[in-house]
């Protein structure tokens, strides 16, 4: 079957970095996507990676090793808006997006 | 800066009853998407449709669902005799142009919460 896993949960402080893994298994594999979901509202883009390394957006980076089936999200320099659910997306050999549950990360002052 | 509406943004309906929610997706996008979000739970994928059809399922989506592109910019999904747990959110998202049909990022409605009662 198909399966992504990331932590259910994470908390960080206001100012530091956090570290979200994602790992997946996939029949095929066309990409990954990191989505951020405040709650209540609409999932919003947030990156996107299909070779192995390192891309980087301002506060925001994302890591992916195809090998490893394995993804971060790393983000610096926190801040309150950024509590929210980061949700790590695949798309496998038919295009279609398989969905993690999600990681809420709370940002304490 | 283009976005996907949705209308309603909140739907309260009666056990058995049939619902539409509606859709205007980006206008030059390609492939469209319902999304299911129950409270509290993973996204979890609908249908997506293409060219006037339907290209991809999930198990979730049987007889009791249907989509329709009725004219050029409007989408829908149409829930029969809806259920106690049918509950949730659901979102429409769109994807891809004419330059850049794969792998592009799926944009976000902002979702309409279905509360059966």
């Amino acid at each position: 079957g198909q399966n992504i896993d990331q932590p259910t949960e994470m908390t960080a402080t206001e100012g530091a970095i956090v570290q979200i893994n994602c790992t997946y298994q996939t029949s095929g594999f066309n990409g990954l996507f990191w989505y951020q979901q405040h709650a209540g509202e609409a999932p919003t883009f947030l990156s996107y990676n299909v070779l192995d390394g390192l891309e980087e957006k301002g506060r925001f980076s994302s890591f992916l090793s195809r090998s490893k089936g394995y993804s971060y999200l790393l983000l610096k320099e926190l801040q309150m808006k950024d509590s929210a659910s980061y949700l790590c997306a695949v798309t496998d050999s038919n295009y279609q997006l398989i969905w993690g549950a999600g990681t809420k990360l709370i940002i304490k002052p | 800066e283009p976005e996907v509406t949705q209308t309603p943004s909140h739907q309260v309906t009666q056990m058995g009853q049939e619902v539409i929610l509606r859709c205007v997706p980006i206008s030059n996008h390609l492939y469209f998407y319902w999304y299911r979000q129950i409270l509290g739970q993973k996204v979890e994928f609908l249908v997506s449709f293409y060219n006037n059809e339907i290209s991809e399922k999930s198990e979730i989506f049987d007889d009791q669902f249907s989509v329709e592109r009725p004219d050029g910019s409007n989408f829908t999904l149409k829930i029969r005799s809806t259920k106690l747990e049918d509950s949730a959110m659901y979102f429409c998202a769109s994807s891809g142009t004419l330059a850049k049909t794969m792998n592009t990022e799926a944009f976000f409605g902002q979702g309409t919460r279905l509360t059966v009662v």
